[in-house]
């Protein structure tokens, strides 16, 4: 069974720049979550969505950040324009339906932001 | 408000020793448990996941138990090895939040 895919794995901008972020959720999964990790964290929610709905976004800094999950798979992760507090690893998880399923996570994307 | 304690930051030990990590959260209302291992630079993989009605799971090497009533999980690693060497995280989801509550972490360690 093949796992959560996300891409790019690393990615290096300059701020105000912006970025975007690409997760496949494994087939079968009607849930996707985004997350923030910051060195030395846990992973700080960001966005979940259930199917192409969403379910909570209530730590998503709107003014600059944006997600969508067209077509209830693929979801994008953007950040417009970039700060230097960005700078972390933002992990893609999915679940087969709702929070209280097992979590399985994608690689992650390191940004680092100059 | 739900937190989750996990201790000790860091630990090493040599090659073999069989260890135990440990996970507490203050409300003991929680729907499940979740342990997850962290390579360095890399994403999270999911170890085990452990039903609020239940008391402990198993995967290989890995036993994980949970006391509701204490608060606390503990995984348990057997004949550790220089791969088991990560960062260890529990997580919890509480009966009415519906986000994963994170620990900071446990890194180990483990020397040939």
């Amino acid at each position: 069974e093949a796992g959560v895919a996300q891409s790019p794995r690393y990615k290096i901008i300059e701020k105000r720049q912006s970025v975007a972020f690409w997760c496949n959720p494994i087939s079968g999964h009607a849930t996707l979550y985004w997350y923030q990790q910051i060195l030395g964290q846990g992973p700080k929610l960001l966005i979940q969505f259930q199917n192409n709905g969403v379910v909570d976004d209530s730590q998503l800094p709107k003014d600059r950040f944006s997600a969508e999950r067209l077509k209830g798979v693929d979801s994008t992760l953007k950040i417009q324009p970039a700060k230097l507090e960005d700078s972390a690893v933002y992990l893609c998880a999915s679940s087969l339906q709702g929070t209280y399923n097992e979590q399985f996570f994608g690689p992650g994307t390191r940004l680092t932001v100059l | 408000k739900q937190e989750v304690t996990q201790i000790p930051a860091a630990l090493s030990v040599p090659e073999g020793e069989n260890l135990v990590l440990n996970c507490s959260f203050t409300d003991s209302a929680i729907y499940n448990l979740q342990w997850f291992r962290q390579d360095p630079g890399k994403g999270l993989t999911s170890l085990l996941l452990i039903q609020s009605s239940q008391r402990e799971q198993t995967s290989g090497r890995l036993n994980a138990s949970l006391d509701k009533s204490s608060g606390r999980s503990t995984l348990y690693i057997a004949a550790s090895q220089p791969g088991d060497s990560a960062t260890y995280l529990c997580a919890v989801i509480a009966g009415n939040n519906r986000k994963l509550i994170w620990g900071l972490g446990t890194s180990l360690a483990v020397n040939p």
